[in-house]
Formats: structure tokens, sequence, C-alpha cells
């Protein structure tokens, strides 16, 4: 097993520029899940998904935070427009229902917005 | 809705000493307590879990104990070697699959 697959590994960009991070989930896990790390607060879930389906979307911090996962392999998170105190590490995680409960997380993705 | 409230900030320990890392829920109805381990450069990883029908659980040099009455939760790790060095982030899990997590401790194990 892969494990969670997340690109990219990092990521910089400018201010004002689109971006979008990608997350697939382990096969047959059917919860996703979005975090956001930073010194400063932690982690901190976004989104998390059931069966594709958004369940919880209120740790979205603002509008030009959006999240998608068209299929059960498969999710986004873009930032439009980007700002500099999006700069955090992202982590996209997945849990199936006979997990008992354990989050399997992938590896992150570095963001800096410059 | 649930909050998780985790100390020490770091800790630090020479080589072969026991760690304790102490967290404090406010949810009643949360039922499940994991433990996870954050290497740098890594995605938190767990190491251990409880749920709230037991006491204590161990695994080899890892331990947590769960109090519900005081809802506190407590992480041990007994003859501490330098690879324990990491972020450990305790959590709490009481509604649809959502985890709360702690702040992170940081842990450094001096040989």
């Amino acid at each position: 097993d892969a494990g969670v697959i997340q690109s990219p590994r990092h990521e910089v960009t400018e201010m004002g520029q689109e971006v979008t991070l990608r997350c697939k989930p382990i096969s047959g896990h059917n919860s996703l899940f979005w975090y956001r790390q930073t010194m400063m607060r932690g982690l901190e879930l976004l989104i998390y998904f059931n069966n594709n389906v958004p369940i919880d979307d209120s740790g979205m911090p603002e509008d030009r935070f959006s999240a998608k996962m068209p299929n059960a392999s498969f999710s986004t998170l873009k930032i439009q427009p980007s700002e500099p105190r999006d700069s955090a590490v992202y982590f996209c995680a997945s849990i199936g229902t006979s997990g008992g409960g354990e989050q399997f997380f992938g590896p992150g993705t570095r963001l800096t917005v410059l | 809705g649930e909050n998780v409230e985790q100390h020490p900030s770091t800790l630090s320990v020479q080589e072969g000493d026991s760690a304790v890392i102490k967290c404090t829920y406010s949810d009643s109805a949360s039922n499940y307590f994991p433990w996870y381990k954050q290497e740098l450069g890594k995605g938190p990883q767990l190491i251990i879990d409880i749920r709230s029908n037991v006491g204590e659980k161990k695994d080899q040099r890892i331990a947590v104990t769960l109090n519900k009455t005081a809802k506190h939760f407590s992480l041990h790790i007994t003859e501490t070697q330098p690879e324990d060095s990491a972020v450990y982030f305790c959590a709490a899990f009481g509604g649809f699959q959502k985890l709360v997590f702690g702040t992170g401790t940081r842990l450094l194990v001096s040989p």
C-alpha cells in the first residue's frame, strides 16, 4: 500500500497566484481530511469529506479556499488568490470505516507564498 | 465543540529517562484518544491509541493512560532513545470521524 499521496511536496508561489494541492487517499478509505499546520496555530482541520461529500468545512479560513473530491481516489485544495499568510504545511489524511478511528496522514505539501 | 490542551510544549530528557506528556479534553462524549508522532518533514503517524472503555494501554516502551472522570490522558515513554525525538500530538475524537488535536510537544532526547 502506497499510503496517502500528496503533490506537490513543495510549492513556492507569488502572492495573488492560484495554488492547487492534490491528494490521493488510501484505496478503500471513504473519508478524507485536509489539515493545515503552522507554528502559530498548530494542526487545524480545514475540511473533511465522507464518500466524496463535504461534511464539515467550518475550518476553511476564507472564501479564497475551496476543496473538491470528484471521486473516491482524488481530492484538491485550491487557494485563489494566495497570500503570504497562507504559507504552511498542508496535510491530507484518510480513514476507512473499518479503521477504528486511525487517520493515515500523507507527507504534506509545504506551501510558501512570497 | 471539543477542545484539547497539551503540556508541556517542549520536553528535554536524557537517553534512558522517562518522558510524560499530558492532555486534557473538554467534551465528555469523546471516546477515542490517539497519539501521533511527527518527525521532521513527515506527516503525523499514529503510535498508540486508547478508547474510553479502557484505562491504560501499553505497547513496548509506550503507554497511555486515560482518566475519564478528570478528562485527561497521558503518554508515557520509558527508556527513551534519541530516535524518540520528535513532536508528539494528542487528539480526541468525539464527533463523526473528526479529531481535535493538541498543540504538540517537542521531545528532545539527548544521548
